[in-house]
């Protein structure tokens, strides 16, 4: 099983609706989450940090399930601007240590 | 305040050539890492300098990879008789030491292909 897996889409959606992407991890000692967000030809950049209480930014809800090893983000509203693929990371240690990242999924919102 | 930066931003050189890559971090950032993004895949760790502690080098694919950061700031990756399969986009990211749920923040990253 790979460490972080996510379904790589693409994901057309139409302006206003609502996604949801979903990650598992394989491991369960795994210390901290985040989403990322990679644009075309650019570098990653952090979208949210995810915590265990589940948190939101604005248009933006990420979740966590220990029990399950999964992450959630749930985009409301989308906009054009949100097209982009979507990274899953994972921290399997503690404190700053590598990343492991999922391949991403590719979402794309159209006008 | 400026963020990492790395150079070249892009890269052509012939197969079995060396090619050295730069990578300025966040200034005050402790941490710093080197990543590779093949195309269509995800980044593939290759190596972490924390502090003055000996770097985690697990992630190198092969002895031709090497790497290292002068002063506790710039890094530089070197590879050495490069293959076509080193063509990639080579990432750097720097964050601070300061424990769980750290941002680390990327430079826009090195386009290397090997012909």
């Amino acid at each position: 099983r790979k460490e972080v897996e996510q379904d790589p889409g693409p994901f057309n959606v139409p302006e206003g609706a609502t996604v949801a992407f979903n990650c598992t991890y394989s491991n369960s000692a795994s210390q901290s989450f985040f989403w990322y967000r990679q644009d075309c030809r650019k570098e990653p950049k952090l979208l949210m940090s995810v915590y265990s209480s589940g948190n939101e930014d604005g248009r933006f809800t990420a979740q966590l399930n220990r029990a399950s090893q999964y992450i959630s983000l749930l985009i409301r509203d989308s906009k054009l601007s949100d097209s982009a693929t979507y990274l899953c990371v994972v921290n399997t240690r503690a404190g700053n240590t590598p990343l492991v990242f999922g391949k991403g999924t590719r979402l794309s919102v159209i006008a | 305040g400026a963020g990492v930066s790395q150079s070249p931003s892009n890269k052509v050189t012939e197969k079995g050539k060396d090619v050295e890559l730069r990578c300025d971090p966040i200034s005050g950032h402790t941490a710093l890492y080197w990543y590779r993004q093949s195309l269509g895949q995800g980044l593939e760790f290759l190596i972490y300098f924390q502090g003055n502690s000996a770097p985690d080098k697990s992630g190198l694919p092969s002895d031709r990879f090497s790497a290292e950061r002068t002063g506790g700031s710039v890094s530089t990756l070197t590879i050495q008789r490069t293959q076509q399969e080193d063509s990639a986009v080579y990432l750097c990211a720097s964050s601070l030491d300061t424990g769980y749920q750290e941002t680390q923040y990327f430079g826009p990253g090195t386009r290397l292909l090997v012909l």
